[in-house]
Formats: C-alpha cells, structure tokens, sequence
C-alpha cells in the first residue's frame, strides 16, 4: 500500500517559470516530510524539509507548502532553471525511527 | 555524497549467483538502510540498522541479506531467491540522536542480472 502519492510522474517548464509537485500522504501520524532531488545516476540529496507545525518554509527559490487538514503537502521550485532538471522525490516519516516512506517520483525538466 | 561510499558502480551477475554489495559510511550515523529503486515505483526499503549486529527487515526483503558487524559498513547481498533483481540499489545512513531526520544517500550501485 503506498502511503505516500506524489504527482505529476513528469513535468516540462521552461526556464524561468514556476515548478509545483504535488504529494498527498495517508497515515496522520507522519511528522516530517523532507523533499528529496536526484540527478542520473546519483543518490538523492535532501532539499528542504518541513514538520507539520508550520504550514510554509522557504530555501532560495524552493519552498514547501503544507497542508495538515487535506494531509497534501508540494514543493515550488520559483525561475526554475535548467541545473534544477532532475527527479524529486517526496518523503515522510514517524518520529525519530526515521523510516521514510518515498512517493514516486518526479521527473522535471526545464527547458532553457 | 556525504561520507558514504559504495561498490562497485555497475555490477553485472549472472542469474543464479549470489553477490554482494558494499556500503561504507564515515560519518559515525547510528543507523543504516538499504534501498531498491527501479523507474517509477520511488525508493523502497529492504532492510535497516539502527545499531551494530542487529537490523530488521523492510518492506521487500525477500531475497536479500545484511549483516551489520562494524558500526560503518552495511554490505547488502542479493541471492539468487530474488526474483528480479536488476535495478539501482542505494545506501544511506542517518543520525538517531539530535533533532535532524536527514538520511544521507551514497552514489548507488546498478545491478544488472543476465
């Protein structure tokens, strides 16, 4: 059962534009929910990262917006830019056992 | 890639072989994972460690093992029970202690079984 679904699979902006994915979870008893970036034939970095007790935090052009009630939380990436081509993956988990559960994935490309 | 390290990159088996997979990390975390990724299924857990000689078993691990015996090395063998093993197999590791979450990925090994 996926716990967490992450939205769209793919996304093409050009550059300059606004990047928004989407990640919806189940389980309310998740309290941390990083962003994870990947690029080919890497591991996954960690981007930002939010906890439930705020509803927004912003890092340089990334921001999170999270959304307790709907249990839906996204990542914006503002003037997206070429270098930010890559997969990103949404995340959450439960205390500090910090099993993290991965949705998708999603693969951006920004067209220059 | 944050102190982690494994090998090697590609790594090619026939079927019915046994192999392992290294993963080494010099950053004194407590804890250690294994991850399978494969295209448009994310990141998902085989096994874990939270401290030296014991780890439990994540969401798909059939077909794999791990031993935990030095706080610093997570090795990861593939057996031949594993049904479809080819895929990108990732490492990390992570603080317990503290209030960071942030689990710290190595490059990757790509499996390729023929």
């Amino acid at each position: 059962q996926q716990q967490v679904k992450q939205s769209p699979q793919s996304l093409i902006v050009q550059k300059g534009g606004i990047s928004i994915i989407n990640c919806a979870y189940e389980n309310t008893a998740f309290d941390y929910f990083p962003w994870y970036q990947q690029f080919p034939g890497k591991g996954p970095a960690l981007l930002i990262a939010i906890r439930p007790d705020v509803s927004e935090k912003k890092e340089g052009r990334f921001t999170i917006s999270f959304n307790k009630s709907a249990k839906q939380f996204s990542l914006h990436i503002m003037d997206s830019q070429p270098g930010d081509s890559a997969t990103y993956f949404c995340a959450a988990s439960i205390g500090a056992d910090n099993m993290l559960t991965f949705g998708g994935g999603t693969r951006l490309m920004v067209k220059p | 890639d944050g102190g982690i390290t494994q090998s090697p990159k590609y790594l090619f088996r026939k079927e019915g072989q046994n192999v392992t997979l290294s993963c080494e990390q010099n950053l004194n975390h407590d804890a250690m994972y294994w991850y399978r990724q494969d295209p448009g299924q994310g990141l998902r857990l085989i096994y874990y460690s939270q401290i030296v000689n014991d780890f439990q078993k994540g969401d798909i691990a059939e077909g794999y093992s791990v031993s935990r015996e030095k706080k610093e090395s997570f090795p990861l063998t593939v057996t031949s029970a594993q049904k479809n093993p080819t895929a990108f197999y990732l490492c990390a590791s992570s603080p317990l202690a503290g209030s960071s979450y942030e689990q710290y990925f190595g490059p990757g090994t790509r499996l390729t079984v023929t």
